[in-house]
């Protein structure tokens, strides 16, 4: 099992560009979930799927951001444009199901800077 | 509003000694923690879990404790060894299901 896949590793753009962020959860997994990691608050759920329906994307910080779930296997995460202080580790996660005690799986991450 | 919060952003022990992380919360409705560990350019990973209707999980070297009418869990790691250097996140799932982190604590293990 090569557990969750994200593309790119790491990510460097200008400001105003737009990027987007790829995960492959793991197969079998029927919930997914997006975060981004940043010093000041640690690890902040942005959005999550289940069954490639959004349940709930309170935590997308603005319309700059956007997620797709086209299918079981591939989720995308895109900014555009984007602005430096969207800087952050971006982790995809997987789960078989949302809810208690359902470990959730993480990817290696994204490493997103924008100058 | 941070609902589960890790107030110490580090901890530095000594090999074989015991390593205390801490976690308080303020949402009385959460009842499923979970704490999660993470070395640097890696995901998170998940390390051991415990629900309300317990006060303690333990597995192996790490036992969870849960306090309820404190709002407050603890990860022991005892005896701490240097690989258990990374950075430990606490979390709570909400009611909805989702995932409430904490800002992380980073430990480091001196040999």
């Amino acid at each position: 099992d090569a557990g969750v896949i994200q593309s790119p590793r790491h990510e460097v753009t200008e400001m105003g560009q737009e990027v987007t962020l790829r995960c492959k959860p793991i197969s079998g997994h029927n919930s997914l979930f997006w975060y981004r990691q940043t010093m000041m608050r640690g690890l902040e759920l942005l959005i999550y799927f289940n069954n490639n329906v959004p349940i709930d994307d309170s935590g997308m910080p603005e319309d700059r951001f956007s997620a797709k779930m086209p299918n079981a296997s591939f989720s995308t995460l895109k900014i555009q444009p984007s602005e430096p202080r969207d800087s952050a580790v971006y982790f995809c996660a997987s789960s078989v199901q949302s809810g208690e005690g359902n470990e959730q799986f993480f990817g290696p991450g994204t490493r997103l800077t924008v100058l | 509003d941070q609902q589960v919060k890790q107030n110490s952003p580090s901890l530095s022990v000594q090999e074989g000694r015991i390593s205390i992380l801490n976690c308080d919360y303020t949402n009385s409705m959460f009842d499923y923690f979970l704490w999660y560990k993470k070395y640097p350019a890696e995901g998170p990973t998940f390390l051991i879990s415990i629900s309300s209707i317990k006060d303690k999980n333990e597995d192996g070297r790490f036992t969870v404790f849960l306090n309820k009418s404190a709002k407050h869990l603890s990860l022991h790691i005892v005896p701490s060894q240097p690989g258990d250097s990374a950075v430990y996140f606490c979390a709570a799932i909400s009611n909805t299901g989702k995932l409430i982190f904490g800002q992380g604590t980073t430990l480091q293990v001196k040999p």
